[in-house]
């Protein structure tokens, strides 16, 4: 079966600092691979997206970055924190039509910036 | 573009109530249709879903029907129970392209005992 790993679970983080944050998928190949922040309170908005290695698009301009080095893993990245980055960031895979579309979701990290 | 509007939260119910959460839909083409939960401090997870026009999704008691007519994907739930009590949240994706996920902005749901 499959399952998707996020980490950190919880990071606070000062603002400036740099930001990491993995997420890998196991048990599955060429997944689509989405980032998603969750403000307090508030729904869910789409970062990013990749369909391949290497591959990324962008829903939103802002001061974070991904990157996709390999098939089963998803990265995202700041250099500089800002006061509004923190949120609870998910990331989701999907095989798309062949797989009945539906998106599956990582337990998520908590990021604070102070 | 697509979008999803949901009945506005919270909503706060009593064990053995029926539930009801509105969610409607603006879609080019023939969009799936989703239903996920969140649980407090959790991911999402898919709750129920819906791929073409009259079907019916249904889990853990939840039921969904995909109206086109109306362009609507209502969660019901004849008995609800302390236990669902969580954020729900409605989303469509489109067949094409990249599956991209449209959410609602969530209904926070508390089922008092």
């Amino acid at each position: 079966s499959q399952t998707i790993h996020q980490w950190p679970a919880t990071l606070v983080q000062p603002v400036g600092s740099p930001l990491s944050l993995e997420c890998t998928v196991e048990g599955t190949s060429n997944p689509n691979l989405y980032w998603y922040r969750q403000a307090a309170g508030r729904g869910l908005q789409l970062l990013f997206y990749s369909v391949g290695i290497g591959q990324i698009s962008s829903e939103v301009p802002q001061n974070l970055s991904a990157s996709r080095p390999q098939d089963r893993q998803f990265i995202l990245s700041s250099k500089k924190l800002l006061l509004s980055d923190s949120g609870f960031y998910l990331c989701a895979w999907t095989l798309g039509l062949a797989g009945g579309n539906e998106q599956f979701f990582g337990p998520g990290t908590r990021l604070t910036v102070l | 573009g697509n979008s999803v509007t949901q009945m506005e939260g919270p909503v706060t119910l009593s064990e053995e109530a029926f539930l009801t959460i509105n969610c409607t839909y603006t879609a080019t083409g023939y969009p799936s249709l989703f239903w996920y939960v969140q649980y407090p401090g959790e991911g999402l997870q898919l709750l129920l879903k819906a791929t073409k026009a009259d079907d019916k999704g249904s889990n853990k008691g939840f039921e969904a029907t995909y109206r086109k007519e109306t362009t609507s994907f209502h969660l019901e739930k004849g008995s609800v129970q302390v236990s669902d009590s969580a954020v729900y949240f409605c989303a469509l994706s489109s067949t094409q392209g990249a599956q991209k996920l449209v959410f609602g902005q969530g209904t926070r749901l508390t089922i008092n005992p």
